[in-house]
């Protein structure tokens, strides 16, 4: 059974500082991990994606993760937050096999302070 | 590239009523999802297509709900007859397949149970 865990349901940085939101996941086998962001009044937009190939991803808008198996962790990471960067993120995990089913994060509120 | 599309974008009915919402997926994508996103909380998935037959619907409260994909293709989600705490977004997506594949998301269509 897969499972995920966002650990802080928010997050507050100001703006030009480092972000960083953290994912745990649980899985039977090697899981794709995603990060979606949700901004207010907005659809869900795929930020990154990890499916097994390079541990270090890049994704838009200056984002990145690294998928660490000894930690069970995907943590998102931007070095500089923008304004524009205030939403709500999902981490996401997704089966790879067939008895394994989608599991959303309960997601993290970030904050940018002028 | 069309996206997901789903409509209506916003429904407001009474309890007891029953509502409908239609999702028409990416061409292609074998697999749909839907989602009911209440405000405040992540995706929770309700039932999972592949083609037109169900994948995984142990989240769909069948008492109340019901949802098809005939011909595999758009699909429908049914609440009869609405309760108070069905308020919330109602997210459709879909994906190439169900392994390892991104989803992409369409706009939701917002109920609002009075």
């Amino acid at each position: 059974a897969q499972s995920v865990t966002q650990l802080d349901s928010h997050v507050s940085v100001s703006e030009g500082t480092p972000v960083l939101l953290r994912c745990n996941y649980s899985s039977s086998y090697s899981p794709s991990l995603f990060w979606y962001v949700q901004h207010p009044n907005k659809g869900l937009q795929l930020l990154l994606k990890y499916t097994s190939a390079a541990t270090l991803v890049k994704g838009i808008n200056g984002f990145e993760a690294e998928f660490k198996k000894s930690e069970t962790s995907f943590h998102l990471t931007k070095p500089s937050a923008h304004m524009s960067d205030a939403a709500e993120y999902f981490c996401v995990v997704s089966p790879m096999n067939r008895d394994d089913k989608i599991i959303f994060g309960k997601g993290t509120r970030l904050h940018i302070l002028p | 590239e069309a996206g997901v599309a789903q409509s209506p974008r916003y429904k407001i009915i009474e309890k007891r009523q029953s509502v409908a919402f239609w999702c028409n997926p990416i061409s292609g994508h074998a697999t749909l999802y839907w989602y009911q996103q209440i405000l405040g909380q992540g995706p929770k998935l309700l039932i999972q297509f592949q083609n037109n037959g169900v994948v995984d619907d142990s989240q769909l409260p069948k008492d109340r709900f019901s949802a098809e994909r005939l011909k595999g293709v758009d699909s429908t989600l049914k609440i009869q007859p609405a309760k108070l705490e069905d308020s919330a977004v109602y997210l459709c997506a879909s994906s190439l397949n169900r392994v390892g594949n991104e989803q992409f998301f369409g706009p939701g269509t917002r109920l609002t149970v009075l």
